[in-house]
């Protein structure tokens, strides 16, 4: 069965604190890899995809990377405005349109 | 570009009740997907449609259905609700399955 796991549930940082968030994943055949963020009451912003193990991405302050086990989001000097829930999710090959979140890691930027 | 647009953005309904909750994907994307979230769940899978075909369904009662229009519009359907339907429902929409799927702000079910 798919399965994503995320780690820590919760994170303090001061602001400019870098810091990673980690993502593991068990997935039958993995289509890709998402990484979200989610404000409260709002529904999930996309950030990144990945596809295969070595891929990087970034934006702004925060970089993606994928193994085959495990996916990684990388925060650079972090500002307050990263306070944020952040979500990981996995498709696999054999779920159509399907995706099977984490229970996300709630950051919190304190300046 | 427009993002996906979910309506309406409240409900409080009674139990017993059903509910009907509208989604409008980006142009041009034709999957359509929706979650159900829930502070002791999280975000869980509910069903997807592509081209008015619904291609794949999560674990949730018969009481929960939906379609999808010749336009890509979709309806979530939730018939008999209970206190437990009480949740954020999401709605995402992409090019099609495995690219990047954007949700839209959700709509807040509230059964009482």
């Amino acid at each position: 069965e798919d399965q994503v796991t995320q780690s820590p549930e919760a994170l303090r940082l001061q602001e400019g604190e870098s810091s990673s968030l980690n993502c593991s994943y068990t997935v039958s055949g993995l289509r890709g890899l998402f990484w979200y963020r989610q404000d409260p009451g709002k529904g999930p912003e996309f950030l990144f995809t990945l596809y295969s193990a070595g891929e990087e991405k970034e934006k702004e302050r925060l970089k993606a990377t994928l193994t085959k086990k495990e996916s990684f989001l990388h925060i650079t000097a972090p500002k307050p405005e990263d306070s944020a829930t952040y979500l990981c999710a996995v498709q696999g090959s054999g779920n159509t349109g399907k995706l099977i979140f984490g229970q996300g890691t709630t950051l919190q930027v304190k300046p | 570009k427009a993002g996906v647009t979910q309506t309406p953005r409240y409900l409080i309904k009674t139990r017993g009740q059903q509910v009907t909750l509208s989604c409008s994907p980006i142009s041009g994307h034709r999957s359509v997907s929706w979650y159900q979230q829930t502070p002791g769940q999280g975000l869980q899978f509910l069903f997807e449609y592509f081209s008015e075909t619904q291609r794949n369904k999560g674990n949730f009662p018969g009481r929960f259905s939906g379609r999808q229009f010749s336009n890509s519009r979709s309806e979530m359907n939730v018939s008999t609700l209970e206190l437990g339907d009480s949740a954020l429902y999401l709605c995402a929409s992409s090019r099609d399955s495995a690219f990047e799927a954007f949700f839209g702000q959700g709509t807040r079910l509230t059964v009482v």
